[in-house]
């Protein structure tokens, strides 16, 4: 299963309301999560289940989708925010992760 | 605290092997999935293999099925990925992360990761 994210980058400024997408190759239900990256640290995971916010993530991230097309909102952009995101689908095996989204500032 | 710690990897020539490691401690190592994800320079993630809670269930990306093998020793809590006749391709950071759970679909998805261990693959 192919995972397309766009934009594969994009500039924002802080408290700017921001949204990826990811578009699955073929339907996958709710079987998406999001993570955030940083270099040189773990990514971090931040949505699972398309919508469900991990415990400790801030409410300003938000997930939405199903099927073949989800999204991954930030409402008001943060300093701490800025990072490469990825989506990934475990449907099925192999799993894998959309191509990545860099924020960066403007 | 939990903590995954990586370690392993370095410079090898193509063909070559190497094996990871991935020490696990601060939780219930043998509860849950692990899984091997990796990273090559200035590129996305790329999952690469899947380890069942059972210690039993094995899944690989196709780019290394035949050439990698996951593995755990649950006495010394480390998850291990042996990797053999190592490509150009293979040249990446490589992390350790831990499933949410032991089941489908808990196990799928990271919630813990290793800071990961850098393997180089050149001649």
């Amino acid at each position: 299963i192919q995972l397309t994210q766009s934009p594969s980058s994009l500039s924002a400024s802080v408290g700017d309301r921001v949204t990826i997408t990811c578009r699955a190759s073929q339907g996958i239900g709710s079987n998406l999560a999001w993570y955030q990256h940083k270099p040189g640290k773990a990514p971090n995971l931040l949505i699972y289940a398309a919508s469900t916010l991990l415990s400790g993530v801030p409410s300003r991230f938000s997930g939405s989708g199903s099927g073949t097309d989800f999204t991954l909102t930030i409402s008001s952009l943060q300093p701490e925010d800025f990072a490469t995101y990825y989506c990934q689908q475990f449907h099925n095996f192999p799993l894998t992760f959309g191509g990545g989204t860099k924020v960066e500032i403007k | 605290e939990l903590q995954l710690l990586e370690s392993g990897g370095g410079f090898v020539q193509p063909g070559g092997s190497l094996r990871l490691s991935c020490a696990a401690s601060g939780f219930t190592f043998s509860s849950y999935a692990m899984s091997w994800v990796r990273q090559a320079p200035g590129k996305g993630l790329e999952w690469v293999s899947l380890l069942g809670s059972g210690g039993g269930d094995t899944y690989y990306a196709d780019s290394v099925k035949g050439r990698f093998t996951i593995s755990r020793d649950v006495s010394k809590t480390t998850l291990y990925l042996q990797i053999n006749n190592l490509k150009d391709d293979d040249t990446a950071v490589y992390y350790c992360a831990r499933g949410r759970g032991a089941r489908y679909p808990e196990s799928r998805t990271f919630d813990y990761w290793g800071q990961g261990t850098l393997v180089t693959v050149s001649s």
